[in-house]
């Protein structure tokens, strides 16, 4: 497609459980984001990656948060032992080298 | 620490007003700036970005202004029209980096 797309749109579950984002970006966008927007709050820097380059990973709030990004493309969000502060929209963007980013349409998880 | 900072929550204009979006910024390594707008259950769309050696940057009914002196930018629309009502982001990023920092959000309510 066209867009950035994110999988699942919806995910609801239990508190302690795994969960996993997944990621479409662009194709040939080099640069690739995740963000989380928490109810009320503006979008939180999580992680990114650029190319080869060893991703940037201040943002993680826990070590219960990690992300890879398999042969340059597709990203994975994994977040471990969900809590219920976890709850929020995780939204991914990619980009070209300072282009503006395009975001994709959000995965929303609600931990219960 | 918030790098980028939008203090006004929301804001509410009259159809065909002019509706300005203020942005601060206190990182002086910050040399690109973006806006993007941010509908319910949809992921920001970028709307218009400026570079540090501009002071201003138009795009139809959207123009950014940046003051590099003061560490803050503007985003005026006019005439304001009621599918403009959205979340607006500013965001910025430093030479070197693809790491944007997003402030928490203006909610504008354009009335018809």
């Amino acid at each position: 497609g066209a867009g950035v797309s994110q999988s699942p749109s919806n995910k609801v579950t239990e508190k302690g459980k795994d969960v996993e984002l997944r990621c479409d970006p662009i194709s040939g966008h080099t640069a690739l984001y995740w963000y989380r927007q928490s109810l009320g709050q503006g979008l939180e820097f999580l992680i990114y990656f650029q190319g080869n380059s060893a991703p940037d990973k201040s943002g993680l709030p826990s070590d219960r948060f990690s992300a890879e990004r398999t042969g340059g493309s597709v990203s994975t969000l994994t977040i471990q032992r969900t809590q219920q502060e976890d709850s929020a929209v995780y939204l991914c963007a990619s980009s070209t080298y300072r282009g503006a980013s395009v975001f994709g349409p959000g995965t929303r998880l609600t931990v219960l | 620490d918030q790098q980028v900072k939008q203090n006004s929550p929301s804001l509410s204009v009259q159809e065909g007003r002019i509706s300005i979006l203020n942005c601060d910024y206190t990182n002086s390594m910050f040399d690109y700036f973006l806006w993007y707008k941010k509908y319910p259950a949809e992921g920001p769309t970028f709307l218009i970005s400026i570079s540090s050696i501009k002071d201003k940057n138009e795009d139809g009914r959207f123009t950014v202004f940046l003051n590099k002196s003061a560490k803050h930018l503007s985003l005026h629309i006019v005439p304001s029209q009621p599918g403009d009502s959205a979340v607006y982001f500013c965001a910025a990023s430093a030479t070197g980096t693809y790491k944007y920092i997003f402030g928490t959000g203006t909610r504008l309510k354009v009335l018809a």
